[in-house]
């Protein structure tokens, strides 16, 4: 069974450098997958940030920026605010008509 | 302006059925590829079910063959038919429309569904 990985729970300062990471447990994330980032808050639908792995979605400030690193999708929020404290979810197109989300990642800023 | 507004959530009995649905406006579901994510209370995103737009349908596992989706164009809407309904399907469901390179880029608010005797 596939399973989209990412990290439970990450910590950034204000100011600085959060990589969050999106990985596939059967192999290698590529462009492939068309990997695509969302952020949500509590209570609200998501939020569009990066699609086709790094073109960002419109409004989203240019401190968000996607890539893939190593054998993993990427997303790195630079000069984190503390209103980016949020989760952040990826999902990779297997093909077929088939879309898989990762476990999400609550960020906090701190 | 793109505008998804669901309705048809409620509280309902397992084994129960309930129809979701996905009122659309700024464009056209026959024209689009939409489809329906869920979250459980506390958890994660996961996908559910895609129309395409040349009436193509998939599902992820956990509800092939219990649900359906479906659109009609007169109503300019996205449904979800769910049966069979178990526990572990409580969630809030949000309707999507595909956008270019197969991400979600338009999100309706939701629709709670809880299923609970």
């Amino acid at each position: 069974q596939t399973v989209v990985t990412q990290e439970p729970s990450f910590s950034v300062s204000p100011g600085g450098t959060a990589t969050l990471t999106c990985g596939l447990s059967s192999g290698s994330v590529s462009t492939s997958y068309y990997p695509s980032w969302y952020q949500q808050t509590p209570g609200q639908a998501p939020r569009t940030l990066i699609y086709s792995t790094n073109t960002r979605s419109s409004g989203v400030p240019d401190r968000f920026s996607g890539s893939i690193l190593g054998n993993k999708a990427a997303l790195t929020i630079t000069g984190a605010q503390a209103d980016d404290e949020s989760d952040y979810y990826c999902v990779l197109y297997l093909g077929s008509g088939i879309w898989l989300f990762g476990g999400g990642t609550k960020l906090t800023v701190l | 302006e793109v505008q998804l507004v669901e309705s048809g959530g409620g509280l309902i009995q397992p084994g129960g059925s309930l129809r979701l649905s996905c009122a659309a406006s700024g464009f056209t579901v026959s024209g689009s590829h939409m489809n329906w994510v869920r979250q459980a209370p506390g958890k994660g995103l996961e996908w559910v079910s895609i129309i395409f737009s040349g009436s193509s349908t998939f599902y992820a596992d956990p509800v092939k063959g219990r649900f359906t989706i479906s659109r009609d164009s007169s109503k300019n809407s996205l449904y979800l038919q769910m049966n069979s309904l178990r526990a572990e399907d409580t969630a809030v469901y949000y309707c999507a429309r595909l956008s270019g390179s197969y991400s979600f880029g338009y999100w309706g608010q939701g629709t709670l569904v809880t299923v609970s005797s």
